[in-house]
């Protein structure tokens, strides 16, 4: 099990649904993350909280909202998602800004 | 050009191999060298986290990194079945800044 925890472990959502996804670190970090993972393709950054403040958003839809609501938790809000953007959601946290991140094991979304 | 590259694979070894895994890149404003682990279904796990040149050893382990050349690697002895999962690089810059890039990812295979 890993120290960063995601809920739920997956999620089917219509288009014109909207969801929300939860993460979790009981580490003391001070920075989370969201990624976004395609088959067989690497992590890609999403967003990056820094003591509670939204530090990078990677040019990511609107459709997607992160929130920090306090140091260990985070949450992506989801709203008129598409079907390519169905992937894995991968939730991060580390002590400082040179790496290294902690990750969950993710939300498996699928958007039909 | 990417910023860092790492060959896809797949890397299948007999159980008991000594197995090398790479990683080249471009910037030199990389310091910190990581590498992960990601079993199928799972997020990826951090194995090793290095800062500059050097080697750092961990059970089974051993991370070298050669700025000079701008390349690392990731040796596994005594190579298990259970060691059969995508292997990622990762690196951030001094700076941090909180981006981490990754490389592509080397699928291994290790057969009992």
């Amino acid at each position: 099990d890993t120290e960063v925890t995601q809920t739920p472990k997956h999620l089917v959502m219509g288009m014109t649904n909207k969801k929300s996804l939860k993460c979790e670190q009981h580490m003391g970090h001070r920075a989370m993350y969201w990624y976004k993972q395609k088959a067989k393709k690497p992590p890609e950054l999403m967003f990056v909280y820094s003591y509670e403040k939204l530090s990078i958003n990677e040019s990511v839809p609107s459709r997607f909202s992160p929130e920090c609501p306090n140091s260990s938790l985070l949450n992506l809000h989801l709203h008129a998602l598409q079907p390519e953007d169905s992937a894995l959601y991968l939730c991060a946290s580390s002590q400082g800004s040179a790496g290294d991140p902690h990750f969950g094991n993710g939300t498996r979304l699928t958007v039909t | 050009q990417k910023e860092v590259e790492q060959d896809p694979g797949p890397l299948s070894v007999p159980e008991g191999a000594i197995v090398s895994l790479n990683c080249t890149y471009s910037n030199s404003a990389f310091q910190y060298f990581m590498w992960y682990r990601q079993y199928s279904r799972k997020g990826p796990e951090l194995l090793m986290y290095t800062y500059s040149s050097g080697n750092k050893e961990d059970g089974r382990f051993t991370a070298q990194v050669d700025k000079s050349s701008k390349y690392i690697s990731l040796f596994i002895r005594d190579s298990q079945p259970s060691d059969s999962a995508t292997y990622l690089c990762a690196m951030t810059g001094n700076t941090g800044g909180f981006k981490t890039i990754f490389g592509a990812g080397t699928r291994l295979f290790v057969k009992a």
